[in-house]
């Protein structure tokens, strides 16, 4: 969904090296969601942001920062990246009224 | 906890046959189920979803699901399927009464034969 993007489209970098993902929206949403991606595993939520001061933990956010810069942005970190992190990840945006979620292109970033 | 199972990783079919990918889901309280396609090196495409009414809902690209409460599925479904429909495909559920996380499946891998 070309309303939904990410920067950068693809990365390597090494291990302890700080890393961020970039997702910018102009659907208008208020809630947005970071994902990562891993072979027969689906999709696992890092983090959610109901909205600019609401940020909450997902399944799997260890390792994992995020930043809700305005209501259109939202930037997830890893302080220092480890090989395991190796995975495609999305960013996702929804409106408050229904649950349907926009992905963006993703993200797929090699840890080496 | 809510949770979603694709019990097959891989779905072959011959063009023009009809297609079945299936999903069942466990929640407490009532399921909000969505379908999503991802084509190679794209994110996920929203394609269906079902929150409340007629159990079969009709979506994308002709595609279609059928909910079925007793038996906690909800397939997706195609009268007759097209080569360009091969993608990787992933349901995922809601529950009324969570924080509205999606919990998604681990995915089926479609592919169509010419």
């Amino acid at each position: 969904d070309a309303d939904v993007t990410q920067t950068p489209r693809n990365r390597i970098t090494k291990t302890g090296k700080r890393i961020m993902l970039e997702c910018s929206q102009t659907k208008g949403h208020d809630r947005m969601y970071w994902y990562r991606q891993d072979p027969g595993l689906g999709l696992r939520l890092i983090y959610y942001s109901f909205d600019v001061k609401d940020i909450n933990k997902g399944e799997i956010s260890d390792g994992y920062s995020v930043s809700r810069q305005a209501q259109a942005k939202f930037s997830l970190s890893l302080e220092s990246a480890i090989p395991n992190q190796t995975a495609l990840y999305f960013c996702a945006t929804s409106d408050r009224h229904t649950d349907t979620q926009y992905f963006g292109p993703g993200t797929r970033l090699t840890v080496l | 906890a809510q949770s979603v199972a694709q019990p097959e990783d891989q779905v072959n079919v011959a063009e023009g046959n009809p297609l079945t990918v299936k999903c069942t889901y466990s929640v407490s309280g009532n399921p909000y189920l969505f379908w999503y396609v991802q084509y190679p090196n794209r994110g996920l495409q929203f394609l269906l979803k079902y929150i409340t009414g007629d159990n079969l809902v009709k979506g994308s690209y002709g595609f279609e699901a059928e909910f079925n409460k007793s038996q906690t599925s909800f397939h997706l479904k195609k009268p007759s399927a097209l080569v360009s429909d091969s993608a990787l495909y992933f349901c995922a559920v809601i529950s009324s009464g969570s924080a509205r996380q999606l919990t998604f499946g681990s995915g089926t891998q479609l592919t169509v034969l010419p």
